[in-house]
């Protein structure tokens, strides 16, 4: 399948460990979202890669997330030192177009669990 | 900052009739594009419909078709003979403009559809 992977699909963790969550895009989409999604609500935005470009940080909840984008295609997710309210559906999805008109592509998300 | 904002939380259909789910959204841009996004029990979100906000037309979709209000910000999901299929949470999204280095998708909370037998 050539859509978009995430991995893994569930993770349940004790508070105050660290987690990774990984986002395969679609080959040749430039940029990259992350978001959040929380139960009962809408999907929070995280961060965005374009390219070479910086990235765009923004929605970043705490110094605790972090994430990277290696040879501009795979991502990695990090939160460091899980506490209960980062339990939530973490999105990952991907676009062809850097000049953005069209749709994201998502995958299926990664449900983290911190206990 | 944009803001986008479903005012319903759930709704329900009985099969094959209609039913329409409200949006409405804030942006300073003038030009932009509106999405609603469909996601089933899998999770993974699906492109329903977009429009262009330049284009006076509404878009459709087979059974999908939005209520595009420009001036009054508005973008509602009608979606007609409604089937068992169509039940999962409805998501209206609106960009920003590529200005440079962001370019995100702004959701709404989402709502609920239900689809009675």
């Amino acid at each position: 399948g050539a859509g978009v992977s995430q991995s893994p699909s569930n993770k349940v963790t004790e508070k105050g460990k660290d987690v990774e969550l990984r986002c395969d895009p679609i080959s040749g989409h430039t940029a990259l979202y992350w978001y959040r999604q929380s139960l009962g609500q809408g999907l929070e935005f995280l961060i965005y890669f374009q390219g070479n470009s910086a990235p765009d940080k923004s929605g970043l909840p705490s110094d605790r997330f972090s994430a990277e984008r290696t040879g501009g295609s795979v991502s990695t997710l990090t939160i460091q030192r899980t506490q209960q309210e980062d339990s939530a559906v973490y999105l990952c999805a991907s676009s062809p177009n850097p000049r953005f008109t069209g749709e994201l592509f998502f995958g299926e998300g990664s449900r983290l669990t911190v206990l | 900052a944009q803001t986008v904002t479903q005012s319903q939380p759930e709704m329900s259909v009985q099969e094959a009739e209609t039913v329409t789910l409200s949006c409405t959204y804030d942006t300073s841009e003038s030009d932009y594009y509106l999405f609603w996004y469909k996601q089933p029990p899998s999770r993974q979100m699906i492109l329903v419909i977009r429009q262009e906000a330049y284009k006076q037309q509404n878009a459709t979709e087979n059974r999908f078709s939005v209520n595009f209000q420009k001036a009054a910000k508005s973008f509602s999901l009608k979606i007609s003979d409604s089937q068992l299929g169509d039940a999962a949470m409805y998501f209206c999204a609106c960009p920003r403009f590529y200005t440079g280095a962001n370019s995100k998708l702004t959701f709404g909370k989402g709502i609920t559809l239900s689809v009675r037998p």
